[in-house]
């Protein structure tokens, strides 16, 4: 079984640049998340989708984050514009409708200069 | 507000012993409690669980013990071994194994 796929693995940008991340969940799974991990912390939850609607973004910064799960399938996470703290690891995230577990990608690892 | 805790940065512990992390959360509606294992370079991978109504979850070498009272969890590697070096993650969640909060992580060196 494939696991989560994210890209790029790498990425380093100005602040003010922007990015985007792109990530295809594991086959069948209906539930999509991505978190943030800043060094030296836990991932956050930033946006948790269900098939494509989204199910919590209570902690994704709006004005700079956006993220879409358009055919309920694969997600793309944007930061426009990007600022110094936005430097962390994206994970991306799924779960079966019947499992009982959280499956991650290898992440997405941001550095804004 | 870290609902979740995990106050050990890092442990170093001789192979062949008992590993023993430690977690404490604040919420008392968190009723769903993983660990997760994490290398360098990689996402962070499901290891063990436990719900609410247990105390005590085993498998193989990892048991994790749950004191509600104390709010308080705990990781138990035995025996250790140099593979089992890694950040771990411990997490909570209210109503099942979704939306999981994650502590700061405990980085576990295991030396041959």
């Amino acid at each position: 079984e494939a696991g989560v796929a994210q890209s790029p693995r790498y990425k380093i940008i100005e602040k003010r640049q922007s990015v985007a991340f792109w990530c295809n969940p594991i086959s069948g799974h209906a539930t999509l998340y991505w978190y943030q991990q800043i060094l030296g912390q836990g991932p956050k939850l930033l946006i948790q989708f269900q098939n494509n609607g989204v199910v919590d973004d209570s902690q994704l910064p709006k004005d700079r984050f956006s993220a879409e799960r358009l055919k309920g399938v694969d997600s793309t996470l944007k930061i426009q514009p990007a600022k110094l703290e936005d430097s962390a690891v994206y994970l991306c995230a799924s779960t079966s409708p019947s499992g009982n577990t959280i499956y991650f990608g290898e992440g997405s690892w941001l550095t804004v200069v | 507000d870290q609902q979740v805790k995990q106050n050990s940065p890092s442990l170093s512990v001789q192979e062949g012993r008992i590993s023993i992390l430690n977690c404490d959360y604040t919420n008392s509606m968190f009723d769903y409690f993983l660990w997760y294992k994490k290398y360098p370079a990689e996402g962070p991978t499901f290891l063990i669980s436990i719900s609410s109504i247990k105390d005590k979850n085993e498998d193989g070498r990892f048991t994790v013990f749950l004191n509600k009272s104390a709010k308080h969890l705990s990781l138990h590697i035995v025996p250790s071994q140099p593979g089992d070096s890694a950040v771990y993650f411990c997490a909570a969640s209210v109503g099942g194994y979704q939306k999981v909060t994650f502590g700061t992580g405990t980085k576990l060196q295991v030396i041959p």
